[in-house]
C-alpha cells in the first residue's frame, strides 16, 4: 500500500517559471511532511517541511502547501533555476516512526 | 548543521563475498538509523530501522541474515551484505534523527555492485 503517492514521475519546465511538485497521502495520521532533492548517486537532501497543524511553509524559493482535507501537498519553486533540475521526493511520517517516501519526480528546468 | 558520513561511497565486489557500508553521525548522536535501498528510477525503500545496543527491526520482504546491521554506539551503524549476488547491486542510502520532522539527515550513499 503506496501511503505517499507523488503520480508524476517527470516534470519540465521552462527557466525563470514556476515549478509545482504534488504529493498526495492516505494516512491522516501523518503530522509531518517533507520535501527531498536527489541527484544521481547522492543521498536525499532535505529541502523544506511542514507540520500537519500549518498549511503553508516559506523559505526562499520554495513554498510547501499542505491540504489536510484533500490529503495533499504541493511544493513550489519561483523562479525556476537549471540547478533546480533533480529527483524531488516528498516525504512524511508520524511521530518519532519512520519516514515514508514517495515514489519521486523527476524535474527539469529548460534554459 | 547534523551530517551523516557514509561510507564507502561506492564499491565493487564479487559474488559470494560480504560487503561492510558504514554510516556515522558526525556532530550527534543517533539512537536511531535508518537503512533505505534505491532501485534505478524508483522511490527509496526502507530496509531496517538500526536502533542502539539493540536489535534492528527490519521490513516485511528484507532478509536479516543477509543484510546484518550492527549499531554498537551512538554514533556509528554497519550494514553488511553477506553472500553478495548481482541481484545486490543497488544504491543504499543511511539517515538519522536527530529530532522531529526535519531532523532526517540522510548519508551520501553507497553504489554497490557485484560481479
Amino acid at each position: 500500500d503506496q501511503q505517499v503517492k507523488q503520480n508524476s514521475p517527470s516534470l519540465s519546465v521552462q527557466e525563470g517559471r514556476i515549478s509545482i511538485l504534488n504529493c498526495d497521502y492516505t494516512n491522516s495520521m501523518f503530522d509531518y511532511f517533507l520535501w527531498y532533492k536527489k541527484y544521481p548517486a547522492e543521498g536525499p537532501t532535505f529541502l523544506i517541511s511542514i507540520s500537519s497543524i500549518k498549511d503553508k511553509n516559506e523559505d526562499g524559493r520554495f513554498t510547501v502547501f499542505l491540504n489536510k482535507s484533500a490529503k495533499h501537498l504541493s511544493l513550489h519553486i519561483v523562479p525556476s533555476q537549471p540547478g533546480d533540475s533533480a529527483v524531488y521526493f516528498c516525504a512524511a511520517h508520524q511521530g518519532a516512526q519512520k519516514l515514508v517516501f514517495g515514489q519521486g519526480t523527476r524535474l527539469t528546468i529548460n534554459p | 548543521g547534523a551530517v551523516v558520513s557514509q561510507h564507502p561511497s561506492r564499491v565493487i565486489c564479487k559474488s559470494g563475498t560480504s560487503v561492510k557500508i558504514e554510516c556515522r553521525s558526525l556532530d550527534f548522536q543517533a539512537t536511531t538509523m535508518f537503512w533505505y535501498r534505491q532501485f534505478p528510477k524508483k522511490s527509496l525503500m526502507l530496509m531496517a530501522t538500526s536502533n542502539e545496543g539493540s536489535k534492528a527491526t527490519y521490513e516485511q520482504g528484507v532478509e536479516k541474515d543477509k543484510f546484518l546491521i550492527n549499531h554498537a554506539s551512538l554514533t556509528l551503524s554497519t550494514l553488511t551484505v553477506t553472500s553478495a549476488h548481482p541481484e545486490d547491486s543497488s544504491f543504499y542510502i543511511c539517515s538519522a534523527n536527530t529530532g522531529v520532522g526535519y531532523g532526517y539527515t540522510f548519508g551520501s550513499g553507497t553504489r554497490l555492485t557485484v560481479v
